[in-house]
C-alpha cells in the first residue's frame, strides 16, 4: 500500500517568513495530493491540492509543487501570519474506485509574532 | 455546499458499553464515506471505507466485529464501537466523497472510562 513520509514534524518561523513542508510517497500510481490544515480539536480543512498532471499550483500565499519522478511534493506558505499556526497534513491518493487517502504524520507549524 | 456533520460531537461511556456515531452529508449524496481515528498528536488513520448498500471495507488491523459500520442511505453512515474499552478513546472523524474530494465531518471525541 501507499506510504507517505512528511518532514519536518515541527516548524517554527517568525511572522512574515516562509514555511516549507515536504512529503514523499511510495506508490507511483498516486495521482492526487491534497494538503490539510487542522486546528486543535477541529476537522481537517483542505487548503490546496494538486494532481499528477500539474507540477505546481498556487493560491495566494500558498503553493504546492509536485515532482512525480522523485515522488515528492511540497507545501510553501509565504508571508506567514500567526493564524497560520496549526498542524498541516499532506496526503496521497491513487484515485481508482474509492479515492482512499493516506496521510503523512503531520507538521506542527508555529508562527511567532 | 458539501457540508458533513457528525453526531454526537463528544461522548463519554463506561467500559463494555457500545457507542454509535453518525455521519451525515447534509447537502449532497455520498455513495462512499470514510471513517478515521486520530489519537492525540497523531495523524488520521483510515479505519474503513463505507459504501452505500454494501459491506464496508476495513483496513488491515481494524476489527470489523468491534467497529460496525452501516451505510444504509446516501446521506448517512454510522460507526458503532462495540464493547468499548479505554484504549478506544480517540477522536473519530468521518468524511464523505464528492467528485473525488473528501469532505470531513467535525469529529467525535470518544472517552471510555
Amino acid at each position: 500500500g501507499e506510504n507517505v513520509e512528511q518532514h519536518p514534524s515541527t516548524l517554527s518561523v517568525q511572522e512574515g517568513d516562509s514555511a516549507v513542508i515536504k512529503c514523499t510517497y511510495s506508490d507511483s500510481a498516486s495521482n492526487y495530493f491534497p494538503w490539510y490544515k487542522q486546528e486543535l480539536g477541529k476537522r481537517p480543512q483542505l487548503i490546496i491540492d494538486i494532481r499528477s498532471n500539474v507540477g505546481e499550483k498556487k493560491d495566494q500565499r500558498i503553493a504546492v509543487t509536485l515532482n512525480k519522478t522523485a515522488k515528492h511534493f511540497s507545501l510553501h506558505i509565504t508571508e506567514t501570519q500567526p493564524e497560520d499556526s496549526a498542524v498541516y497534513f499532506c496526503a496521497a491518493s491513487s484515485g481508482g474506485s474509492n479515492y482512499k487517502l493516506t496521510f503523512g504524520k503531520g507538521t506542527l507549524l508555529t508562527v511567532n509574532p | 455546499g458539501a457540508v458533513v456533520s457528525q453526531h454526537p460531537s463528544w461522548v463519554i461511556c463506561k467500559s463494555g458499553t457500545s457507542v454509535k456515531i453518525e455521519c451525515r452529508s447534509l447537502d449532497f449524496q455520498a455513495t462512499t464515506m470514510f471513517w478515521y481515528r486520530q489519537f492525540p498528536k497523531q495523524s488520521l488513520m483510515l479505519m474503513a471505507t463505507s459504501n452505500e448498500g454494501s459491506k464496508a471495507t476495513y483496513e488491515q488491523g481494524v476489527e470489523k466485529d468491534k467497529f460496525l459500520i452501516n451505510h444504509a442511505s446516501l446521506t448517512l453512515s454510522t460507526l458503532t464501537v462495540t464493547s468499548a474499552h479505554p484504549e478506544d478513546s480517540s477522536f473519530y472523524i468521518c468524511s464523505a466523497l464528492l467528485h473525488s474530494e473528501q469532505f470531513f465531518g467535525p469529529g467525535t471525541r470518544l472517552t471510555v472510562l
